[in-house]
């Protein structure tokens, strides 16, 4: 059974960067039959697609987000990250990672969700 | 950025048949991209229920059935049981956002 856990900071300071991580148990991160997203959810609010990656390195970004955005995987470590800079309030929410099938846009497995809070 | 309409909220007794409807436009669901509908109960993760606009996961009980029509979605949940108390929200691609999009998202109530 496949596994996401996130982690990193709850709380990060406004026009800073969040970093997150995301570490895949019980399957490989570098299957090609997969790509590896981020999806956000402000407290009491709808979800929100920030991006994916595939293990070849290659992204995609919501273009809403895609100037401070990146993604980026290590494979040795079975992790892929997530990194936002100039963080607002706005950016306050529940950070879940999440595993895709190639070629297809559903997510199958999701991790627990992780709370970022951005203020001073 | 939420360009899939749902209603606020749906309700049904127990053993009742309630419907939720995810609205789109013809950059999304009427481009013919596929929707998708995802259950999320309080305090935890999405949970996929329906892919490709009317599959059930392994696991997802056949009370459980979405199809789609023009530029519009829609889940059924028959028999509806105390246990599905949840938010649900569809989800597919905008071409014209060049992103994947969420629906406003549904709470449904069990009376």
């Amino acid at each position: 059974q496949v596994q996401l856990q996130e982690s990193g900071p709850g709380l990060v300071k406004p026009s800073q960067t969040l970093s997150l991580t995301c570490t895949v148990s019980g399957g490989s991160i570098s299957s090609g039959s997969y790509y590896w997203s981020w999806i956000r959810q402000p407290a009491g609010k709808g979800l929100e697609w920030i991006g994916r990656i595939y293990t070849s390195g290659s992204t995609n970004y919501n273009p809403s987000l895609k100037s401070r955005v990146t993604i980026s995987v290590d494979t040795s470590k079975n992790q892929f990250s997530l990194k936002l800079s100039s963080v607002t309030a706005a950016d306050t929410a529940v950070y879940y990672c999440a595993r895709g099938l190639r070629y297809f846009d559903w997510w199958d497995y999701w991790g627990q969700g992780t709370l970022v809070t951005v203020s001073s | 950025q939420s360009v899939l309409t749902q209603p606020p909220s749906v309700s049904g007794a127990p053993g009742q048949r309630v419907t939720i409807s995810c609205t789109g436009s013809s950059s999304n669901i009427g481009a013919g991209y596929d929707v998708h509908w995802y259950q999320q109960l309080p305090g935890t993760a999405p949970k996929l229920l329906i892919y490709g606009n009317s599959n059930r996961p392994s696991g997802v009980p056949d009370r459980f059935s979405g199809s789609k029509s023009g530029t519009s979605a829609s889940l059924a949940i028959t028999g509806l049981q105390a246990e599905d108390e949840a938010d649900y929200y569809c989800q597919s691609y905008d071409s014209s956002l060049s992103s994947y999009v969420f629906g406003t998202g549904t709470k449904v109530t069990v009376l």
